[in-house]
């Protein structure tokens, strides 16, 4: 089945760029999905790309999708405590979209 | 607030009671996914409707857990005697049919005594 491999932990400075990498095995996923998740909170949609997409661009977010390595990343500029959470990878597609999740990269950022 | 609500926040159960857990997703939102979340883990998928049919369930979802959604509006899910491996957090995710957005309430955190 499918399978979402995230690094474990990433810590960064304020101020810094943050980049989460994310690797899938299923080639067909149709959607790739970022989503933030703090403290006792539920997750929230950062960004999502399409699979004919190589890159995707909102305000301080980036994403980067290489299909043929099946690689993802999260880049993040101008890194904010604000900022710091567990970012989840997931993958969808198919005729009910169900997600699959990565473990999640804790992302601390320090002052 | 139009965002997904679940409701309760937080269940404390001993072992062998049932539970139920509701969501209620944004309005008129097709689709409605149950996942569940467990510590140190991404959530892992359960079940998913769209409308009122439940068109998928994963292998996760043992004869103990039911769930539905009667009107295709909110739904409810069901874990009859639990157990201490039922201790998760539980998540609801709304998105609309033509779309690939999901958004997720804010869970329901059970643990099984």
């Amino acid at each position: 089945g499918e399978d979402v491999e995230q690094s474990l932990f990433l810590s960064v400075r304020e101020g810094d760029s943050s980049v989460i990498n994310c690797t899938y095995t299923d080639s067909s996923s149709t959607y790739l999905y970022w989503y933030k998740q703090e403290p006792g909170a539920g997750l929230q949609l950062l960004t999502y790309i399409f699979s004919n997409m190589d890159m995707k661009q909102d305000q301080r977010l980036t994403v980067l999708l290489n299909k043929k390595d099946k690689h993802l990343s999260l880049r993040i500029a101008d890194t904010q405590t604000g900022d710091s959470a567990i970012y989840f990878c997931a993958a969808g597609g198919g005729a009910t979209n169900k997600l699959i999740f990565g473990t999640g990269t804790l992302l601390a950022v320090q002052p | 607030d139009t965002g997904v609500s679940q409701d309760p926040r937080h269940k404390i159960t001993k072992r062998g009671q049932n539970v139920t857990f509701r969501c209620d997703p944004i309005s008129e939102h097709n689709r409605l996914y149950w996942y569940r979340q467990t510590l140190g883990q991404g959530p892992e998928f359960l079940t998913y409707f769209q409308n009122e049919a439940q068109l998928e369930k994963s292998r996760l979802l043992s004869d103990r857990f039911s769930a539905e959604r009667p009107k295709g509006s909110f739904s409810t899910l069901e874990i009859q005697r639990t157990e201490q491996g039922d201790s998760a957090m539980y998540l609801c995710a709304s998105s609309p049919l033509a779309y690939n957005e999901q958004f997720f309430g804010p869970g329901t955190r059970l643990t099984v005594l």
